[in-house]
């Protein structure tokens, strides 16, 4: 079945840090997602890649940014973590077609003090 | 218009009953809408989908109803079980600008199903 790995399951950073969460699919999949996870909030995109250097914003982009250099693996990078960007983030991965199904990562819970 | 809107925020219901969750929307460009399952600690997991050309879809005890004109659909969850509890998020597929597709997600239901 397909894999989504994420470097890290807990992350603790201090306000001002640049943070890097690195996310690994072993499918081949073309398209490739960052969402956060926040209650009541669901889950929010924040951005996305359709192929190896090429990204598009999502619903929530303003203090990320992201980097894909290959097709495998998608990073997404808090460029100075402030404490409102505490919270769970999920990578995805999934073939590039309509119905397609995604596959999500087991998530990375980041607190930002 | 690129909202999902999705009821009730948490929902509790008997063994044996039936759990019913919401989801409504406005964009008609929207042309896929999957569930997905959460259970604590792990990431979301595709359940179910359904495609606007159809009214309804089974699998097992889960359904999903549709209703293109009213902009609605609905899991339902036959015989629910304490196994089901879990957070649940019903999601559109939606065309971008670069010529593939994105989830639009509800903001999910936090499901109990007691003993």
């Amino acid at each position: 079945d397909v894999k989504v790995t994420q470097s890290s399951r807990y992350l603790v950073k201090r306000t001002g840090e640049k943070v890097f969460l690195e996310c690994v699919q072993d499918m081949d999949h073309e398209n490739m997602f960052w969402y956060r996870q926040d209650p009541g909030l669901g889950l929010r995109l924040i951005y996305f890649s359709y192929d190896v250097k090429m990204k598009e914003k999502g619903d929530i982009p303003e203090g990320y940014s992201v980097s894909r250099e290959k097709k495998e693996r998608f990073s997404l990078i808090l460029e100075s973590a402030s404490t409102n960007q505490t919270s769970m983030y999920l990578c995805a991965s999934r073939v590039g077609t309509r119905l397609s199904k995604q596959y999500f990562g087991p998530g990375t819970r980041l607190t930002v003090t | 218009q690129q909202q999902v809107k999705q009821s009730p925020q948490s929902l509790i219901v008997q063994k044996g009953g039936i759990s019913i969750i919401n989801c409504a929307y406005e964009n008609t460009a929207f042309d896929y809408f999957p569930w997905y399952q959460q259970f604590p600690g792990k990431g979301p997991a595709l359940l179910i989908a359904i495609r606007p050309d159809v009214s309804e879809k089974k699998e097992g005890r889960f359904t999903i109803s549709f209703n293109k004109s009213a902009k609605q659909f609905s899991l339902h969850i036959m015989d629910s079980q304490p196994g089901d509890s879990a957070t649940y998020f019903c999601a559109a597929s939606s065309p971008t600008t670069s010529g593939t597709y994105k989830y639009i997600f509800g903001t999910g239901t936090r499901l109990k199903v007691l003993a």
